[in-house]
């Protein structure tokens, strides 16, 4: 059974302070993603990945960034937290081709003070 | 533009009753939909997907090209039913678009 790990469940964070979320999975997925899930919007794509070192913005990059250095782990960083990035983080992974679904992390819930 | 509707936020049934939740995509391609589901405390998970044609927990849905619409059906609801339902499309055969979700709510 695929296995994606989100390293906390919750953080707090301070405005200003750079953030890191860190996504691991162990089925050898090639692409991993990055969303944020808030009540009303659903899920928004921040950004994506399908191989290593390779990143691909999603439909709200504004604030973030991504690291992809290993296949395994992808890491979402936000460079300055503000109190609108209060949010859950939702990592997924998924194999290479089309109508293959997203696996999800627990997703880690960030507050920003 | 690329988009999923689900116009309802909560759809609240009886025990036994039928229940549909509806979607709605925009899309000019080939899509590929599918259903993920979210019951309390525990992670976002694929219900099911229009390709595999199945049926999940009593749950099926059927992808109408002339409506665009993927709405998610099952006879007789349980009280386990009750969860976060969210519609997703595949573009480009990676990036997947959500809908809002709606929160089921199945009562005794």
């Amino acid at each position: 059974d695929v296995k994606v790990t989100q390293s906390s469940r919750y953080l707090v964070k301070r405005t200003g302070e750079k953030v890191f979320l860190e996504c691991v999975q162990d089925m050898d997925h090639e692409n991993m993603f990055w969303y944020r899930q808030d009540p009303g919007l659903g899920l928004r794509l921040i950004y994506f990945s399908y191989d290593v070192k390779m990143k691909e913005k999603g439909d709200i990059p504004e604030g973030y960034s991504v690291s992809r250095e290993k296949k395994e782990r992808f890491s979402l960083i936000l460079e300055s937290a503000s109190t609108n990035q209060t949010s859950m983080y939702l990592c997924a992974s998924s194999i290479q081709g089309t109508d293959s679904p997203l696996h999800f992390g627990n997703g880690t819930r960030l507050t920003v003070t | 533009a690329q988009r999923v509707t689900q116009p309802e936020k909560l759809l609240s049934v009886f025990k036994g009753a039928p229940v549909e939740l509806k979607c709605n995509y925009s899309y000019s391609g080939s899509p590929e939909l599918f259903w993920y589901v979210q019951y309390s405390r525990q992670r976002l998970q694929l219900l099911l997907r229009h390709i595999s044609r199945e049926s999940i927990k009593g749950f099926t849905a059927d992808l109408n090209k002339g409506e665009t619409s993927f709405h998610l059906k099952k006879p007789f609801a349980q009280e386990e039913d009750s969860a976060m339902y969210y519609c997703a499309l595949m573009t480009g055969g990676f990036k997947t678009i959500f809908g809002a979700g709606t929160r089921l709510f199945v009562k005794a």
